[in-house]
């Protein structure tokens, strides 16, 4: 079935500093992609999305580009904020399954000043 | 305001001891699921609805019931509760021909 890989954490990093978090799928078909958020103590929210090949997702200065070549939608911010703290996760609409969201098991990010 | 709204947000029960976690929408999609989310695991689906009346098995429906009575409420019920049972609830809503789902806030349950 489908599914998602995305990298393991927690990832620490400085103030200012460039963050990727890398994100592959496994589809029979083409599936949507997206980034969700989840800051403590909250539900999800979805930061980006992108539905087709070469398509790019913005928001709130991060951004993902969905490679079908590459079967990847890595997120990717160029200067992260101590508020960007957060568990991030990357998932996908499973078409051949009433477009089920299946998630990958998250990134946990902690950003220090 | 579009809501997705859970209830309780937090519950502590014993084993066996028949719960309800209500979730409601404002925003009257069609679709209606749940999801728990454990460490190491993500967020995994229990069940779902594409409409009323109409639900569906996720990946670990075990141990859970669910009901579409209305389009606005997607209860979740654990008849017989379990340690195993322990973890984050998530109730999610979208629109008919839309991927995108909307969360609740979730709902902590603890299961001694």
């Amino acid at each position: 079935g489908d599914s998602v890989t995305q990298m393991e954490g927690p990832v620490t990093l400085s103030e200012e500093a460039f963050l990727t978090i890398n994100c592959t799928y496994t589809a029979t078909g083409y599936p949507s992609l997206f980034w969700y958020v989840q800051y403590p103590g909250e539900g999800l929210q979805l930061l980006l999305k992108a539905t087709k090949a070469d398509d790019k997702g913005s928001n709130k200065g991060f951004e993902a580009t969905y490679r079908k070549e590459t079967t990847s939608f890595h997120l990717e911010k160029g200067s992260v904020q101590v508020s960007d703290s957060a568990v991030y996760f990357c998932a996908l609409s499973d078409v051949g399954s009433q477009g089920n969201l299946i998630f990958g098991k998250g990134t946990k990010l902690s950003v220090k000043p | 305001e579009a809501q997705v709204t859970q209830n309780p947000r937090y519950l502590i029960t014993v084993t066996g001891k028949k719960l309800t976690v209500t979730c409601s929408q404002n925003m009257n999609h069609e679709y209606m699921s749940w999801y728990r989310q454990d460490p190491g695991l993500g967020l995994r689906q229990i069940y779902y609805s594409m409409n009323v009346e109409v639900t569906d098995k996720g990946d670990v429906p075990e141990g859970y019931k669910v009901s579409r009575k209305e389009k606005r409420n997607f209860p979740l019920i654990l008849e017989s509760p379990s340690p195993n049972q322990t973890s984050l609830y998530f109730c999610a809503t979208r629109p008919s021909g839309r991927a995108e789902a909307f969360f609740g806030q979730g709902t902590r349950l603890t299961v001694v």
